[in-house]
């Protein structure tokens, strides 16, 4: 059975005080890694795709790396704006997307 | 970036009503989404479409029925309200292509059935 997790449920940082979130999935083929930023009372925001082992994406303070059987979101000296939950999901081949529960960042200045 | 809008964005009912949850997109994506999250769980597909005339059961089962008869439309319809469809409802769109599609999503509606 597909499955995604993410770890830790939460994290709480001071600006500035870099950190990475985890993702682990098991899927008989990956299609392909998401990475989502959804703010309360709102939908999912697309942040990154990623396709296979090795790759590795970057947006503002946001660096997102694959590899066979995780991906981990980097976050460089955030900021308090940078504070929501970030989901991972997986596109296994012939299935639907499978989304973990994701991480609720707190940044505090 | 993506335009796809839904309405309402918040909704309060008595059990029993009637409801349809509106999506739609502008970007001409062929496939819909409509997901299920409870706060702070997991979203749950609960159904989707591939394009006109197409219509799909997701993996979280759902008294919810959906239809598609125009590429930018996907509502939602609950025939009778209950507590327990207390939830938050998101609709997403992809384009179907070869690889991997990168689904967006809307804003969401809020439900809430008394």
């Amino acid at each position: 059975e597909d499955q995604v997790t993410q770890s830790p449920e939460a994290l709480r940082l001071q600006e500035g005080e870099s950190s990475s979130l985890n993702c682990s999935y098991t899927v008989s083929g990956l299609r392909g890694l998401f990475w989502y930023r959804q703010d309360p009372g709102k939908g999912p925001e697309f942040l990154f795709t990623l396709y296979s082992a090795g790759e590795e994406k970057e947006k503002e303070r946001l660096k997102a790396t694959l590899t066979k059987k995780e991906s981990f979101l980097h976050i460089t000296a955030p900021k308090p704006e940078d504070s929501a939950t970030y989901l991972c999901a997986v596109h296994p081949y012939g299935q639907n997307f499978v989304f973990g529960p994701g991480t609720r960042l707190s940044v505090l200045p | 970036e993506a335009d796809i809008y839904q309405t309402p964005r918040y909704l309060v009912i008595g059990t029993g009503k009637k409801i349809t949850l509106e999506c739609s997109q502008t970007m001409g994506h062929d496939k819909m989404y409509w997901y299920q999250q409870d706060p702070g769980m997991e979203l749950h597909l609960i159904h989707y479409s591939y394009g006109v005339n197409s219509t799909e059961k997701g993996d979280l089962s759902s008294e919810s029925t959906v239809s598609r008869i125009r590429t930018e439309h996907f509502p939602l319809t609950l025939e009778s309200a209950r507590p327990s469809h207390t939830s938050q409802y998101l609709c997403a769109s992809s384009e179907l292509g070869q690889g991997t599609d990168t689904q967006y999503f809307g804003p969401g509606t809020r439900l809430t059935v008394l």
